[in-house]
């Protein structure tokens, strides 16, 4: 099992709709979770972080996370044209020593 | 102005070759990273550095070489490069918050583009 999995995609949504994107992690113990935005040919920028079970939103961007399940989520409203990127999921994975460790990412595609 | 910067932007070698990648942050943190993201996006941890102090250093082969001269800066020097070195490297860096450094953020750099042929 790999330490943070997260669907490959591409999700693909239509203009306006809800994007839903999941993470799930290995080490119960992990404390800090992220979602990183990264466009094609660029570099990682962070969208949220989240320490707390439940939600955390900010704009059109909710965090969700589930201790007890070992999942993060992540949910775009209003999807824009502009939101077509890879989302990052990154775990401070306790028993790596305090190190972040990323998922393959989602690709996500909006359509207008 | 540039949060952290990286240089060269591109970099296309032959084989066997020695390089070296600079990265500079001028956010005032204490600690930088490099990461290596390949071909299929996954980005993984190579070094970090924490005010000069090697803290993380990943199973990578030792033809890599990370160099921090001060705070602000983090080289990384490769060995005789090898074809499956080609990738993107990342430069980051972070300052501990008072949540310690799990809930430190990480801002990167744009990246290095190696390409060894």
């Amino acid at each position: 099992q790999k330490e943070v999995e997260q669907n490959s995609g591409p999700l693909s949504v239509p203009e306006g709709a809800i994007a839903s994107l999941n993470c799930t992690y290995s080490d119960r113990g992990s404390q800090s979770f992220f979602w990183y935005r990264q466009y094609s040919g660029k570099s990682p920028e962070l969208i949220m972080s989240i320490y707390s079970n439940g939600d955390k939103e900010d704009g059109r961007f909710t965090a969700q996370l589930n201790k007890a399940s070992q999942y993060v989520s992540l949910l775009i409203r209003d999807s824009q044209p502009s939101d077509s990127a890879t989302y990052l999921c990154a775990v401070n994975l306790k028993a790596a020593g305090n190190k972040l460790t990323f998922g393959g990412g989602t690709r996500v595609l909006v359509k207008p | 102005d540039t949060a952290v910067s990286q240089t060269p932007k591109y970099l296309v070698t032959q084989m066997g070759n020695d390089k070296s990648i600079k990265c500079e942050q001028n956010l005032g943190h204490d600690t930088m990273y490099w990461y290596k993201q390949d071909s299929k996006k996954f980005l993984k941890i190579m070094f970090s550095y924490n005010n000069k102090e090697l803290i993380i250093n990943e199973t990578v082969p030792n033809r890599f070489s990370p160099k921090s001269p001060d705070k602000a800066h983090l080289n990384l020097h490769i060995n005789s490069l090898e074809l499956g070195d080609s990738a993107v490297y990342f430069c980051a860096s972070s300052q501990v918050l008072a949540g310690g450094p799990s809930q430190e953020t990480q801002y990167f750099g744009p990246g290095t583009r190696l390409l060894v042929l």
